[in-house]
């Protein structure tokens, strides 16, 4: 299977801009998706193939990356953004999920 | 709108069954393959599998082969993820999942989440 790595945590202030990343283990071409979960909610769609917004999620929100190696950057980070974030790939099978990085802000 | 509204929580002991529901609605049932993902207590998302919505046909990744059983009510435009044999290890939170459109593979639209406690 395709392993994806996160950092566990992240602390940012809010106005600053974070980077979150998600490495995998083998190549999955452009086929990367960010997820925001917070407590006790589904995840909700941020990015789909690595760098393409989800409908109605702010512009604040972007990604970059192909291959192995993928970013998730907020800016400017605001209150609300205090979420675990995931990322997944569906290049190869069984599509896979990093184990999350859990955005706190100071 | 599109939506998929899951059953509620459960409480079961090892060694029994239980069955969780996804009720589909907004959109024909029928076009768009229902997906099954878990979430254990503060941990990560992992895929289990999806069904065919117009088959019936299931496909199950490779750690729920097995005691998991995918199916469907399509009269009612209903998914179900049934799970015989109880074990501790399946205390979770299970959600139903559907893609935006046929042809992707992200997860666009989510069921709620059915948290399953197993506990003697």
């Amino acid at each position: 299977d395709t392993v994806l790595t996160q950092s566990p945590a992240l602390a940012v202030s809010p106005g600053e801009r974070v980077s979150i990343s998600c490495r995998a283990s083998e190549g999955v071409n452009s086929y990367m998706h960010w997820y925001q979960q917070k407590p006790g909610q589904q995840p909700k769609l941020l990015i789909y193939k690595a760098s393409n917004l989800a409908s109605g999620v702010p512009a604040r929100f972007s990604g970059s990356g192909s291959g192995t190696d993928f970013t998730l950057t907020i800016d400017p980070v605001e209150a609300d953004d205090t979420a675990t974030y995931f990322c997944q790939q569906s290049w190869n099978d069984p599509r896979t999920f990093g184990g999350g990085t859990k955005l706190e802000l100071k | 709108q599109i939506q998929l509204v899951q059953s509620g929580p459960e409480l079961k002991k090892p060694g029994e069954s239980v069955k969780i529901s996804c009720k589909a609605s907004g959109y024909t049932f029928t076009d768009y393959a229902m997906h099954w993902v878990k979430q254990a207590p503060g941990k990560g998302l992992k895929w289990m599998g999806w069904i065919n919505t117009y088959t019936g046909k299931p496909t199950y990744a490779d750690d729920f082969k097995g005691r998991f059983v995918f199916s469907l009510e399509a009269s009612a435009t209903t998914a179900n993820l049934q799970i015989s044999n109880l074990k501790n290890e399946d205390t979770a939170t299970y959600f139903c999942a559907r893609l935006p459109h046929p042809g992707t593979n992200w997860f666009a639209y989510w069921g709620q989440g059915t948290l399953v406690t197993v506990s003697s």
